[in-house]
């Protein structure tokens, strides 16, 4: 089944500063890579996703590179603010596949 | 219009009791999927369900079962509760299987 790994599990970043965060998967059918931000004690909340027949997507201060060859993607976060701060969760599916989900991203942001 | 809504919020139980959550999708979306999110992981998928068929199923023992009714809601059961199953259990919607899912508030689930 569909490996999904993701690095650093901790980040903490100046505020204003950039934050980025990879994910790498194992299925080279995996077509379809989104990624949540959960604050504590609430829900995944979808930020952004990206699709394999495109390779970057913005929107504001955030993007998505997506790396099909090497079955690596990212999340940028630049000028990053405090309410930046929260666990960010990438996750990958394909085809008849379900989200499988990395451990998670502990941001924080320091103003 | 109103996101995906779970209930209970919270649910105490003991070792050996049943439970049962409930789920309501985002009008208009027809599948639900259900995750176990223990603390300090990411979401593990449990089951999915699309046109009230199950179309997916995680690696959970048979104890877990779930189901989806004529108007998309769905139950989640989960039988001879175990300490392990001490979780945030969480629901999506999308508007067909394969489609951005959302996810509701989750239900927080002891079991002592």
């Amino acid at each position: 089944g569909e490996n999904v790994e993701q690095h650093p599990s901790t980040l903490s970043v100046q505020e204003g500063d950039s934050a980025v965060i990879k994910c790498t998967y194992s299925d080279s059918a995996s077509n379809y890579f989104p990624w949540y931000k959960q604050e504590l004690g609430k829900r995944p909340q979808l930020i952004i996703d990206i699709r394999s027949n495109v390779g970057e997507k913005k929107d504001q201060r955030i993007a998505v590179t997506l790396n099909k060859t090497a079955k690596h993607f990212s999340l940028h976060i630049t000028e990053t603010q405090p309410e930046d701060s929260a666990v960010y969760f990438c996750a990958v599916s394909g085809g008849n596949t379900p989200l499988v989900f990395g451990k998670g991203t502990r941001l924080s942001v320091i103003a | 219009d109103a996101g995906v809504t779970q209930s209970p919020t919270h649910l105490i139980k003991t070792r050996g009791q049943h439970v049962t959550l409930r789920c309501s999708p985002i009008s208009g979306h027809k599948s639900v999927s259900w995750y176990q999110q223990v603390l300090g992981q990411g979401p593990q998928f449990i089951f999915q369900y699309y046109e009230k068929e199950e179309r997916g199923r995680g690696n959970f023992p048979d104890r877990f079962s779930a189901r989806q009714f004529p108007n998309y809601s769905s139950e989640l059961n989960v039988n001879a509760l175990l300490l392990g199953d001490s979780a945030l259990y969480l629901c999506a919607s999308s508007v067909q299987r394969e489609e951005t899912q959302y996810f509701g508030p989750g239900t927080r689930l002891l079991v002592l």
